[in-house]
C-alpha cells in the first residue's frame, strides 16, 4: 500500500507484481513529461518520456500514461523486480522553460 | 544515452573552506547545464542554469556569490561552494541538457558535500 513519510510517499509492492506510480503535475500548458529513477546516492536516470500529443507510451517493462484532463501522469512497471527499488520522479516541461520535478515516490520491492 | 561525469562523488571539508565540483559531458557538447541541490527524501531543487560563455542564471533565493558557477567550455561546468558552512551540506547534482528545447537531461552521479 501507500504511505506518506516526512516528505516522500512510499509504495510497497511484492516482487513480480505490477507497480503503478502516480503523479499530479501543475501546469496545464506543459507539453513534455519525463519519468526518472533515482537510486540511493546517485543522480536521476531517464526512464521514459511522453509528449502532450500522446496519452500512452510503452518502453521495456514500463508504460507511461498521460491524462491531460486531470493533469495526471502515471508510470506502470510490469513484473517489478528488486532492482526497481528506488525513488521515482515525474517531471514536466513547457516550451523552452526549465524542467520541473515532482516530489517523488519511493518504490520498495518486497522479495 | 549520453554520459555526464561529476566529481568528486563525496567531499568532507571544514567550515570556511571552498569546494569545487566539476560536471563534464563526455560524449556530447552541452551549451546548457543545470545545477541542483537535493536534501534527504526531497526532490531536486534547481539552483542555477549554467550557459557556456555567459553568466549563470540563478533561481530565486540562491546566492550567486555563495555558489559560483563557471561554464568555460561546451563540456565542463563547475560549481564552487565558497566559504562552506554546515548548512551547505547537501547532495549536489548536475545535468547536461540536449535537444532543441533542452528537454533531454543527462545527470551526473551527484556529490555529497559534508561540511564539518
Amino acid at each position: 500500500g501507500e504511505s506518506v513519510g516526512l516528505h516522500l510517499p512510499t509504495l510497497s509492492v511484492q516482487e513480480g507484481d505490477n507497480s503503478i506510480i502516480n503523479c499530479a503535475y501543475s501546469n496545464s500548458a506543459s507539453d513534455y513529461f519525463i519519468w526518472y529513477k533515482q537510486e540511493s546516492g546517485k543522480g536521476p536516470q531517464f526512464i521514459i518520456d511522453i509528449r502532450s500529443n500522446m496519452d500512452k507510451r510503452q518502453g521495456q517493462r514500463v508504460t507511461v500514461l498521460l491524462n491531460k484532463t486531470v493533469k495526471h501522469l502515471s508510470l506502470q512497471i510490469a513484473a517489478t523486480q528488486p532492482g526497481d527499488s528506488a525513488v521515482y520522479f515525474c517531471a514536466e516541461k513547457w516550451g523552452y522553460q526549465k524542467v520541473t520535478f515532482g516530489t517523488g515516490t519511493k518504490l520498495q520491492v518486497i522479495p | 544515452g549520453a554520459v555526464v561525469s561529476q566529481h568528486p562523488s563525496r567531499v568532507i571539508c571544514k567550515s570556511g573552506t571552498s569546494v569545487k565540483i566539476e560536471c563534464r559531458s563526455l560524449d556530447f557538447q552541452a551549451t546548457t547545464m543545470f545545477w541542483y541541490r537535493q536534501f534527504p527524501k526531497q526532490s531536486l531543487m534547481l539552483m542555477a542554469t549554467s550557459n557556456e560563455g555567459s553568466k549563470a542564471t540563478y533561481e530565486q533565493g540562491v546566492e550567486k556569490d555563495k555558489f559560483l558557477i563557471n561554464h568555460a567550455s561546451l563540456t565542463l561546468s563547475t560549481l564552487t561552494v565558497t566559504s562552506a558552512h554546515p548548512e551547505d551540506s547537501s547532495f549536489y547534482i548536475c545535468s547536461a541538457a540536449a535537444g532543441t528545447a533542452n528537454e533531454k537531461l543527462f545527470f551526473g552521479s551527484g556529490t555529497q558535500l559534508s561540511v564539518l
